[in-house]
């Protein structure tokens, strides 16, 4: 079936816009994590959904960043305010349930270039 | 909070040789260790992991090892093929207070492999 699937693939913007980055998980799939992996780094928790439950925000860097979750499937990760360190490749997995050691599928990721 | 470190950060190996890439992580109550294959242009794929109550788990030539008194753990690719090229990362989990599993990530090993 369908994997995780993200747009855009490639993002480049100017210092100061606004960008919307989405995430289609997997049909099915209740969870839902955003990730930021920068150049020669691993992988850096931004957010994690789980169904209708209050996100776990922890990781978002700065009031800058925020995401949405509508109907428990699609998710937005949005940036204002866009600044040269936030350039990296945004990931999305998601995961079948909340239960703990699940499996995450991860999507192709975005990358976002700022000029 | 978690660190997680990972050595080598790159690693050439001549096909047919073994592999092998090490990570240690921090925080003792981690209890869940997968490692990712990330191939360029594509997200992060699970290809093992093992569970804190385990020492050893295998699937054919991939194999991971855990010490938890050592905090470190070893991710070992025997009979490497080219296909094997790859970004691997580590990652040590925790169960959060939402109840998903946070994980943190080490940061990456580019193994290559000789033809």
């Amino acid at each position: 079936g369908a994997g995780v699937s993200q747009s855009p693939s490639n993002k480049v913007t100017e210092k100061g816009k606004d960008v919307e980055l989405r995430c289609d998980p997997i049909s099915g799939h209740t969870a839902l994590y955003w990730y930021r992996q920068s150049l020669g780094q691993g992988l850096e928790f931004l957010i994690y959904f789980q169904g209708n439950s209050a996100p776990d925000k922890s990781g978002l860097p700065s009031d800058r960043f925020s995401a949405e979750r509508t109907g428990g499937s699609v998710s937005t990760l949005t940036i204002q305010r866009t600044q040269q360190e936030d350039s990296a490749v945004y990931l999305c997995a998601s995961t079948l349930g909340p239960q703990p050691q699940e499996t995450q599928y991860f999507g192709p990721g975005t990358r976002l270039l700022v000029l | 909070g978690e660190n997680v470190e990972q050595h080598p950060s790159t690693l050439s190996v001549q096909e047919g040789d073994s592999a092998v890439i090490k990570c240690t992580y921090s925080d003792s109550a981690s209890n869940y260790f997968p490692w990712y294959k990330q191939e360029l242009g594509k997200g992060p794929q699970l290809i093992i992991d093992i569970r804190s109550n385990v020492g050893e788990k295998k699937d054919q030539r991939i194999a991971v090892t855990l010490n938890k008194t050592a905090k470190h753990f070893s991710l070992h690719i025997t009979e490497t093929q080219p296909e094997d090229s790859a970004v691997y990362f580590c990652a040590a989990s925790l169960e959060s207070n939402f109840g998903n599993e946070k994980l943190t990530f080490g940061t990456g090993t580019r193994l290559t492999i000789i033809p």
